[in-house]
């Protein structure tokens, strides 16, 4: 079975543009959580989908949006990007919500903001 | 607020003895519990996890020991390998419970090295 698919592995954009990443979960997942990993801060939450629904959403801006389409697949974006969103995006897949069932994580996508 | 804590930022240990890795957590309504191991340039990958009616599991060479009196978990891997060095995540979530604690909560993680 597939793992977990993240496109792009890179990204380089300026401040002040906006950027979508893409996540594939594995098949048969409903269930897709975005966190963003930077130096010294660990796994933080962004966000969780489930059955196209946003259930849960952690402490970031409203510049950080996501959604999920009928066939899991989901997407984040970040508008007016800050040298701060420079960071390691993470997404995980599982059957059931997040925090009910061990996640598995895609490579991820590194941002970096000049 | 920081609810699950791993206060070592690093540990190197030999390679063939055993590596111990912590972490605390302050929210009492957790009660499932992750440890994950992260390579550079990759995402993590789940390693063993423990449901709060335990207080050990045991998968191959590592081992978690929960202790929810004290709100602390280990992971113990004997014997350490060179290739089992990695950053070390633990991680919690209250499935009993919904709203905010719906969803897996990190610590900043351990970087294990160990030396042949």
């Amino acid at each position: 079975k597939a793992g977990v698919t993240q496109t792009p592995r890179y990204l380089i954009k300026t401040r002040g543009q906006q950027v979508t990443l893409s996540c594939s979960p594995i098949s048969g997942h409903r269930s897709v959580s975005w966190y963003q990993q930077t130096p010294g801060q660990g796994l933080q939450f962004l966000f969780e989908y489930f059955s196209e629904t946003q259930r849960n959403k952690g402490n970031f801006p409203g510049r950080f949006s996501g959604r999920q389409f009928s066939n899991s697949r989901s997407e984040m974006n970040v508008s007016t990007l800050e040298l701060g969103d420079s960071a390691l995006y993470l997404c995980a897949s599982s059957y059931f919500p997040g925090g009910t069932d061990t996640q598995y994580f895609g490579p991820g996508t590194r941002l970096t903001v000049l | 607020d920081q609810q699950v804590k791993q206060n070592s930022p690093s540990l190197s240990v030999q390679e063939g003895r055993i590596s111990i890795l912590n972490c605390d957590y302050t929210n009492s309504m957790f009660d499932y519990f992750l440890w994950y191991k992260k390579y550079p340039a990759e995402g993590p990958t789940f390693l063993i996890s423990i449901s709060s009616i335990k207080d050990k599991n045991e998968d191959g060479r590592f081992t978690v020991f929960l202790n929810k009196s004290a709100k602390h978990l280990s992971l113990h891997i004997v014997p350490s390998q060179p290739g089992d060095s990695a950053v070390y995540f633990c991680a919690a979530s209250a499935r009993g419970s919904g709203g905010s604690n719906y969803k897996l909560t990190f610590g900043k993680g351990t970087l294990l090295t160990v030396n042949p």
